[in-house]
């Protein structure tokens, strides 16, 4: 592994049904993130995380949660999954969360909600 | 409420020069990134500035200026691979990134 991955690459999910993006990375960050970007929209954070065992809500929380069991695992859930919930998912990370701390991102997760 | 402003898409020629601006309002300010996506990729690091003025790196220069709440990229000798979408982001208060819509840019041989 290098860098950050995610799982899977896309999906085509049943309105109702709960599912996990998975999200690892081996750079032993502290902070993880996990935004949503939609077309004609900025990144939209949706929750985060600034070390193991702690996380936070972010701009767009509400139907998400999510898990920080350890420095490299940050899974995002949907509960039950709405339309609305279509949208590219990336997830990243940054050795801390201040100053010049650069977020890398992974390769992202289409998720398509019928 | 925070607001990050680009233009949502601009047109330049092989080995011009682009300049790609951007403006904010955000409660609190810790420093102004650029990144670089590609259709269908992850956004990628270009730069990063804290302080007023001009940070150069390569073909690719960020200037920014608080008071006015601006910044700008400045792409020089452009190529074909610069096409993309140029997002620019701001380090709010509470240390989260606040993004702009992303300006995509085309390149034309």
């Amino acid at each position: 592994i290098a860098g950050i991955t995610q799982a899977p690459t896309s999906q085509i999910l049943a309105a109702g049904r709960r599912m996990t993006l998975r999200c690892t990375q081996d750079m032993r960050h502290n902070a993880m993130y996990w935004y949503r970007q939609d077309l004609g929209l900025g990144l939209r954070l949706i929750h985060y995380s600034n070390t193991a065992g702690t996380t936070g809500k972010g701009e767009v929380p509400d139907g998400y949660s999510v898990s920080r069991a350890n420095t490299d695992d940050f899974p995002l859930t949907l509960a039950s999954a709405v339309p609305s919930q279509t949208s590219v998912y990336f997830c990243a990370s940054s050795p801390g969360q201040g100053g010049q701390e650069t977020q890398y991102f992974g390769p992202g997760t289409r998720l398509l909600v019928l | 409420g925070q607001n990050i402003d680009q233009p949502t898409e601009m047109t330049a020629t092989e080995g011009a020069i682009v300049q790609i601006n951007c403006t904010y309002q955000t409660s609190g300010f810790n420093g102004l990134f650029w990144y670089q996506q590609h259709a269908g990729e992850a956004p990628t690091f270009l730069s990063y500035n804290v302080l007023d003025g001009l940070e150069e790196k390569g073909r690719f220069s960020s200037f920014l200026s608080r008071s006015k709440g601006y910044s700008y990229l400045l792409l020089k000798e452009l190529q074909m691979k610069d096409s993309a979408s140029y997002l620019c982001a701001v380090r709010d208060s509470n240390y989260q990134l606040i993004w702009g819509a992303g300006t995509k840019l085309i390149i034309k041989p």
